[in-house]
């Protein structure tokens, strides 16, 4: 099993500029996560989703957009990035909604927005 | 407004000793805690956790420690080893039977552990 994996590992975009992230997973999990870490920050809940077709809001969502088309991918996009989005961002997945649900994280894409 | 608080961004410890990481919340309605480790240019991993009915859980080398009263967990790392060089995060999960992934993280603390 390859876990959680992202796609890209690294980008660089320009203010304005749009770009979508994919999570996939192969442990047919149900609940999916995207975050974000900043330095000085711990990891912060943009969106997640408890199900094929459906997304909802986290703690910080502004400028993001999910879908969640089919269980195993959750994409996230950025209509226009702002320097403000340079992140690490992070991709979890869990099996249940359950707080002792272990969440399974991907190895992060760093986005660097200029 | 910063509800789970790591105060220490490092610590170093020579191997074989005993690594203790500190977690602070302010939050009372947290009543599940975990803790992660993530080693560079990986996803954090998930390491240990303790419900607020518990004082104590024990892992192998890894205990960590609720104090309700102080709203103070750590994590003891017993003996360490090089290999536990890491970040270390703490999270918070609110009261409820699920959380939707609302876990609250911590800024992390960067544990160095000399041969």
């Amino acid at each position: 099993n390859a876990g959680v994996t992202q796609t890209p590992k690294f980008r660089v975009l320009k203010t304005g500029q749009s770009m979508t992230l994919l999570c996939a997973q192969d442990m047919n999990h149900e609940y999916m996560y995207w975050y974000r870490q900043d330095p000085g920050m711990g990891l912060r809940l943009i969106h997640y989703s408890v199900g094929e077709g459906t997304t909802a809001k986290g703690e910080v969502p502004d400028g993001y957009n999910v879908s969640r088309l089919k269980k195993q991918n959750f994409l996230l996009g950025l209509e226009s990035a702002a320097p403000s989005q340079t992140s690490v961002y992070f991709c979890a997945s869990s099996y249940s909604s359950l707080k002792f649900e272990t969440q399974y994280f991907g190895p992060g894409t760093r986005l660097l927005v200029l | 407004d910063q509800q789970v608080k790591q105060n220490s961004p490092s610590l170093s410890v020579q191997e074989g000793r005993i690594s203790i990481l500190n977690c602070d919340y302010t939050n009372s309605m947290f009543d599940y805690f975990l803790w992660y480790k993530k080693y560079p240019a990986e996803g954090p991993t998930f390491l240990i956790s303790i419900s607020s009915i518990k004082d104590k859980n024990e892992d192998g080398r890894f205990t960590v420690f609720l104090n309700k009263s102080a709203k103070h967990l750590s994590l003891h790392i017993v003996p360490s080893q090089p290999g536990d060089s890491a970040v270390y995060f703490c999270a918070a999960s609110p009261a409820g039977g699920t959380s939707y992934g609302k876990l609250t993280f911590g800024q992390g603390t960067i544990l160095t552990v000399h041969p």
